[in-house]
């Protein structure tokens, strides 16, 4: 079955510091890739998505995530980040043929000011 | 606005009820879906439907129930027999497609706390 891994699932760090969260996915064929963001008390969205293309894909608040077909990875990376970053993060993927979105456990990420 | 509207957004019952969470979404979206939140677990797929009068058991389907009578309208049924139904509901939707951007959008949530 495909799955989805989610390292160091509680990361603290300091406001301007880097961010890198880690997904690695098992499954061979065709990916489209994901990372959602869940603020505190606010719904899930998404961060941003990589379909194909250019495995460098830009999101939303600065975040970018890099996708590695021979590590079947795609990192989420902040270069500074800012108090109001502090969410938890999700990966997820669907394959093709399948729009159901398969997820990782989760970053739960705290910037301290 | 389009989105997707779940209710109520807490919701407590006793054990051993039925219990129904709302979903309705008016995003014309063919495909919906119900996952389960639970700390350090992320989102775990209960139900999901691509077209209306169809429904399929995603991982964790023991003890919930669906129906998918109106393309907008995808309720859950938390039963008596889910064994730890205490946990907070996400309800999304997406288009259908192979080669077409295929992202989901989810709703609020309903949190079910069972007593």
């Amino acid at each position: 079955a495909q799955s989805v891994s989610q390292h160091n699932h509680h990361v603290i760090l300091s406001e301007a510091a880097s961010l890198e969260l880690g997904c690695n996915y098992s499954y061979g064929g065709t990916v489209n890739l994901f990372w959602y963001v869940q603020y505190p008390g606010q719904h899930l969205q998404l961060l941003l998505k990589y379909f194909s293309g250019d495995p460098l894909v830009k999101g939303i608040k600065g975040f970018e995530a890099e996708f590695i077909k021979s590590k079947f990875s795609f990192n989420l990376r902040k270069p500074s980040v800012q108090w109001s970053d502090t969410a938890e993060y999700f990966c997820a993927l669907n394959w093709e043929g399948n729009n159901r979105l398969a997820f990782g456990k989760g970053n739960q990420v705290v910037v301290i000011p | 606005d389009g989105g997707i509207t779940q209710s109520p957004k807490y919701l407590f019952r006793k054990e051993g009820q039925n219990v129904t969470l709302s979903c309705e979404q008016n995003l014309n979206h063919d495909a919906m879906y119900w996952y389960r939140q639970d700390p350090g677990q992320g989102l775990r797929l209960i139900y999901y439907s691509q077209i209306v009068n169809d429904f399929q058991k995603g991982d964790i389907a023991e003890g919930y129930s669906v129906s998918r009578e109106k393309k907008e309208s995808f309720p859950l049924t938390v039963t008596s027999a889910q064994k730890n139904p205490t946990a907070f509901y996400l309800c999304a939707s997406s288009i259908v497609g192979e080669r077409v951007s295929t992202e989901a959008f989810f709703g609020q949530g309903t949190r079910l706390t069972v007593v």
